[in-house]
């Protein structure tokens, strides 16, 4: 079955601290991946995709991901984070095909203490 | 871009009647998406369309649900007879068609509570 695990829920750093979120998806055939964050009170927005080419992507706000074919994994990165980096964060996989939806992950919810 | 619009923002019922949402995708996007997010979760699939034509639903859609797309641009979603259980956030998303990595975009949702 198609599945996007997410295993952080919840994570607390401080300013300026390192940040990497963790995604593992289970997917048959070609896989999109994708990270969205939803800022509070706000709707879904992208950060970043990977579909081909080079494994690390780099997204908006200094966000990056790399993709690890052999480890399904589609982590997130950050070398410093902001208090305005609080928000909830998805992993999200899609196959493409005749409907392209996108599979989420439960997703981590970021609180960044100044 | 005027961005996804989703009516109404927040949604109070009584078990056991009805309620119509409205999503409005960004106007150049053929494809169109419903999902349903609950505390804790992430979004999950309900119902998917291209132009007017509902290709796909998921079995979580009970037929209590119906969606519809009558013109290919706004969609709306039915609850019929609600349910304690139904109490989540309804999310629209669209994507343009053509690129099958192309990003979807969401609208702010509507919170519907079954009292």
């Amino acid at each position: 079955a198609q599945s996007v695990s997410q295993h952080n829920h919840h994570v607390i750093l401080s300013e300026a601290a390192s940040l990497e979120l963790g995604c593992n998806y289970s997917y048959g055939g070609t896989v999109n991946l994708f990270w969205y964050v939803q800022y509070p009170g706000q709707h879904l927005q992208l950060l970043l995709k990977y579909f081909s080419g080079d494994p690390l992507v780099k997204g908006i706000k200094g966000f990056e991901a790399e993709f690890i074919k052999s480890k399904f994994s589609f982590n997130l990165r950050k070398p410093s984070v902001q208090w305005s980096d609080t928000a909830e964060y998805f992993c999200a996989a899609g196959g493409g095909g005749a409907t392209n939806k996108l599979i989420f992950g439960t997703g981590t919810l970021l609180a960044v203490q100044p | 871009d005027t961005g996804v619009s989703q009516n109404p923002r927040h949604k109070i019922t009584k078990r056991g009647q009805n309620v119509t949402f409205r999503c409005d995708p960004i106007s150049e996007h053929n494809r169109l998406y419903w999902y349903r997010q609950t505390l804790g979760q992430g979004p999950e699939f309900l119902t998917y369309f291209q132009n007017e034509a509902q290709l796909e639903k998921s079995r979580l859609l009970s037929d209590r649900f119906s969606a519809e797309r009558p013109k290919g641009s706004f969609s709306t979603l039915e609850i019929q007879r609600t349910e304690q259980g139904d109490s989540a956030m309804y999310l629209c998303a669209s994507s343009p068609s053509g690129q099958n990595h192309s990003p979807l975009h969401f609208g702010n949702g509507t919170r519907l509570t079954v009292t």
